[in-house]
């Protein structure tokens, strides 16, 4: 899997949008970006994925540059219940043989 | 409603001594997995299955094992011989169908300390 680089923590208001960075720019063609993030204690919550497009559910959003070497997770209006740590990884759609590699992810701390 | 069972939630364990972490899921889910996370750390992989009868070491298998006899179960021990057991440890499992990375569902996580 390619290697992504995430920022270590960040701060939002309540209320704002969270926009969380990630760097993966030797993803390769058939590599997917997924977002996953993981309440304290808790395991980790699947967010939303991509390919090349933007996508939006009733999460967040996912906006992935047109190079894909970079993306952003869009949180429109954070609560403090978005405070959690944020992983993005990138994975090929059908490879056999793998399983998901998380990092440190992003801290998010949503405060009022 | 479907999900996955991880048991016990807390459990101890003296020095020297084998233990076995349960991990159940009914989502008729293809593969699971164990991962292992320290405090301020992200998930270690320790072990993955796809397929029942077949599993694949992951970063940090020695001292562990694990079987998969059935697509519900994939149970993990913790061996004498790993050095630093006490973690918290995650099981997941994935359905394949729709991608190597979509719709993982963890359990709540079993906490493991060696006194």
């Amino acid at each position: 899997d390619a290697k992504t680089t995430q920022p270590t923590s960040m701060d939002c208001a309540e209320g704002r949008a969270a926009n969380l960075p990630c760097n993966h720019s030797t993803i390769s063609g058939n590599e997917y970006v997924y977002w996953y993030r993981q309440i304290h204690s808790q395991g980790p919550q699947y967010i939303i994925h991509g390919l090349k497009n933007n996508e939006t559910n009733e999460m967040a959003s996912l906006i992935i540059t047109e190079d894909r070497k970079s993306s952003t997770l869009i949180l429109p209006h954070a609560t403090l219940r978005d405070t959690a740590v944020y992983y993005c990884i990138v994975s090929s759609l059908n490879q056999a043989g793998t399983a998901l590699i998380f990092g440190k992810g992003t801290t998010l701390s949503v405060s009022s | 409603d479907g999900g996955i069972t991880q048991s016990p939630k807390y459990l101890f364990r003296k020095e020297g001594q084998n233990v076995t972490l349960s991990c159940e899921q009914n989502l008729n889910h293809d593969a699971m997995y164990w991962y292992r996370q320290d405090p301020g750390q992200g998930l270690r992989l320790i072990y993955y299955s796809q397929i029942v009868n077949d599993f694949q070491k992951g970063d940090i298998a020695e001292g562990y094992s694990v079987s998969r006899e059935k697509k519900e179960s994939f149970p993990l021990t913790v061996t004498s011989a790993q050095k630093n057991p006490t973690a918290f440890y995650l099981c997941a499992s994935s359905p394949l169908s729709k991608g190597a990375g979509y719709g993982y569902t963890f359990g709540s996580g079993t906490r493991l300390t060696v006194v």
